[in-house]
């Protein structure tokens, strides 16, 4: 099946640094990437949307000079958090899907840990 | 209104029996897909099954199926012959329309089956 590699998979640092997630296709090429936000016991929370080349489409409510989102190349996408607080501190996941019609699902990294000190 | 509902917070289900995990959806859109994910404590989001709108028959994969009633707006997950390693959080999720490029996805609020031996 399709993998998708995030890294780094857990993430500890000090109020007001910056983190930067990656967020790879491993086997296809992803037209489209997605990051999502998950408290915990909860639903997945959808932030942005980003398509290759083109800048980030973000949900309403998501701060986009706080989570900034990169995405270079059809098999890589970046979201930095930027100046981290505590609050930030979360599930992060992203996921990525190709170009196969409707049907294809997102497949999902395995998802990055925050823990803002 | 909610577009996706599970209504069952928590299942519990003896290990090599079947169960039937609950989603229902509102949307007006004619073309639409449904998903389900497997979540475990881990973290990784796990695609099992995929049904279109369109499709004619209830889509299978393996142990899942999806008991899709487009009437009552429902798409039950049904898990046959349950092991001790389907324990996890079950989360059904909505695409509406079959075209543009993002192909958002909207969860539920999840369902966390537990597999007693």
């Amino acid at each position: 099946g399709a993998v998708v590699s995030q890294h780094p998979s857990r993430v500890i640092c000090k109020s007001g640094t910056s983190v930067k997630i990656e967020c790879r296709s491993l086997d296809f090429q992803a037209t489209t990437m997605f990051w999502y936000r998950q408290f915990p016991k909860q639903s997945l929370m959808l932030m942005a949307t980003s398509n290759e080349g083109s800048k980030a489409t973000y949900e309403q409510g998501v701060e986009k000079d706080k989570f900034l989102i990169n995405h270079a190349s059809l098999t890589l996408s970046t979201l930095t958090v930027t100046s981290a607080h505590p609050e930030d501190s979360s599930f992060y996941i992203c996921s990525a899907r190709g170009d196969r019609g409707p049907g294809q699902p997102q497949h999902f990294g395995d998802g990055t840990r925050l823990s803002i000190l | 209104a909610q577009k996706i509902t599970q209504t069952q917070p928590g299942m519990f289900v003896q290990e090599k029996e079947a169960v039937t995990l609950d989603c229902t959806y509102d949307t007006s859109d004619p073309s639409y897909g449904l998903f389900w994910y497997k979540q475990p404590s881990s973290g990784e989001m796990i695609f099992l099954i995929y049904q279109g709108s369109y499709d004619q028959q209830n889509a299978t994969e393996g142990r899942y199926s999806l008991n899709f009633q487009k009437a009552r707006k429902s798409a039950n997950l049904v898990i046959s012959a349950s092991q001790l390693g389907d324990s996890a959080m079950y989360f059904c999720a909505m695409r509406e329309g079959s075209g543009g490029s993002n192909y958002k996805l909207t969860f539920g609020k999840g369902t966390l089956l537990t597999v007693n031996p």
